[in-house]
């Protein structure tokens, strides 16, 4: 079954400094990888999603780059701030074909706090 | 445009009893999907509905059901709950519509559900 990892279970790091979150996988390759944003007690957002024949995407400070060779995607922050301490979680979506189910597998997450 | 929505946020149960949560999807939306959140699992994946069908079904026991109303909007239900049922029940929402590309997933903000 397909295994997803996300290395860090807690970063810290200074306020205007990179935050680089690591998410690898196994056992299968999938068409495409989200990331998702989550605060305490509260759903997760969706950030960005990015296909396996694109190797970056950008939103504003986000990045996400997908090596399938590697299988692991990195997830950065430029120029962090306090606002942005939650916890990051990678997803894998398999690809659908006609009648097959939408379903999510999440790594554990990593809770990221940016100290002012 | 109104998010996702569940009811109740917070419910608290005595082991044995049954519990049926709710969930209302972005409008529009048909892909409905329901995640369980605890500490020690993390997030993982208990079903999906389309247009009323159960799509997929994750790793859980048949304790676990749900269903979907023509109106999109889904519940799910947990029969004979147990200590270990305690936990964040999630919904999804998507425009998935089952053909080959990706959409993101909209999340509701859980309902806490603690089995005593």
């Amino acid at each position: 079954s397909q295994k997803i990892e996300q290395n860090s279970e807690a970063l810290n790091i200074q306020e205007g400094k990179t935050a680089t979150l690591t998410c690898n996988y196994t056992n299968y390759s999938p068409a495409y990888l989200q990331w998702y944003r989550q605060d305490p007690g509260r759903g997760p957002v969706f950030l960005l999603l990015i296909r396996e024949n694109e190797k970056e995407k950008r939103k504003e400070r986000l990045k996400v780059t997908f090596d399938t060779t590697l299988k692991q995607s990195l997830f950065h922050i430029t120029a962090s701030q306090p606002a942005d301490s939650a916890t990051y979680l990678c997803a894998l979506d398999p690809p659908e074909a006609s009648g097959s189910a939408r379903q999510l597998t999440f790594g554990s997450g990593t809770q990221l706090t940016v100290l002012p | 445009k109104a998010g996702v929505t569940q009811t109740p946020r917070y419910l608290i149960k005595t082991r044995g009893q049954q519990v049926t949560l709710s969930c209302s999807p972005i409008s529009g939306h048909r892909s409905v999907s329901w995640y369980q959140q605890t500490p020690g699992q993390g997030l993982q994946f208990l079903f999906e509905y389309f247009s009323e069908t159960q799509r997929n079904k994750g790793n859980f026991p048949g304790r676990f059901s749900g269903r979907q109303f023509s109106n999109s909007r889904s519940e799910m239900n947990v029969s004979t709950l147990e200590l270990g049922d305690s936990a964040l029940y999630l919904c999804a929402s998507s425009s998935s519509t089952g053909q080959n590309f990706a959409t993101e997933a909209f999340f509701g903000q859980g309902t806490r559900l603690t089995v005593v």
